[in-house]
């Protein structure tokens, strides 16, 4: 049972440099999202999506972007990394927007320098 | 606006002895309410949950919570510890409103750790 996968786990990048953090779930999932850890912060939500073509912004949006094309993929984006987003991201998926538990990946270590 | 207070940031327990982690939140019904465990390197587990009925819930791995409504309490507990349960551990409570934009809102984590 594959459940929440993410990609890839640990990634290093340079100020200024974009990229993509991939996620996937098996589930048929409506709901899915992305959060952030930080040290002391617990987790907090950057974007999320009830459905394929629907997203919307959480708590710490800026810096990131999202789209959902199918109901299996949710990819952040980040566009101009800089360094306070290093950070371990998470995403999630749960059945509705507000049914059920949620399921988590096994995160993304990010280090921005 | 809904919150979730884990009082304690850091727990030690020598292993065998009994765990209590609490759990208190703010919300004007009756909230969903979960525990969530993070092992090291890993993403978070659920341990169990409470939507109604028996405000006693069992979980896996042993671990039990008991909710209280006069208290606004969720507090996890477990007999006797073992030396894989150390992790960082996670109260959350979510609703069909408030909250956060998906009503789930965290608490910022218990770290517990175990002396041999």
């Amino acid at each position: 049972n594959a459940g929440v996968t993410q990609t890839p786990k640990f990634q290093v990048l340079k100020t200024g440099q974009s990229m993509t953090l991939q996620c996937a779930q098996d589930m048929n999932h409506e709901y899915m999202s992305w959060y952030r850890q930080d040290p002391g912060m617990g987790l907090r939500l950057i974007h999320y999506s009830v459905g394929a073509g629907i997203t919307d912004q959480g708590e710490v949006p800026n810096g990131y972007n999202v789209s959902r094309s199918t109901t299996e993929d949710f990819p952040l984006r980040l566009l101009s990394a800089a360094p306070s987003q290093t950070s371990v991201y998470f995403c999630a998926s749960r059945r509705g927007l507000r049914t059920g538990e949620l399921f988590f990946g096994e995160g993304s270590r990010l280090t921005v320098l | 606006a809904q919150s979730v207070t884990q009082p304690d940031i850091h727990i030690t327990v020598s292993e065998g002895a009994s765990l209590e982690l609490r759990c208190n939140y703010s919300y004007g019904a009756t909230p969903y309410l979960f525990w969530y465990v993070q092992s090291p390197g890993q993403g978070l587990q659920l341990l169990l949950k409470y939507f109604s009925g028996d405000t006693l819930v069992q979980g896996i791995k042993g671990f039990e919570a008991e909710f209280k409504r006069s208290q606004s309490s969720f507090n996890l507990r477990k007999p006797s510890v073992h030396w894989s349960d150390a992790a960082e551990y996670f109260c959350a409570v979510g609703a069909g409103s408030g909250g956060g934009a998906d009503g789930l809102t965290f608490g910022k984590g218990t770290h517990l750790i175990i002396q041999p």
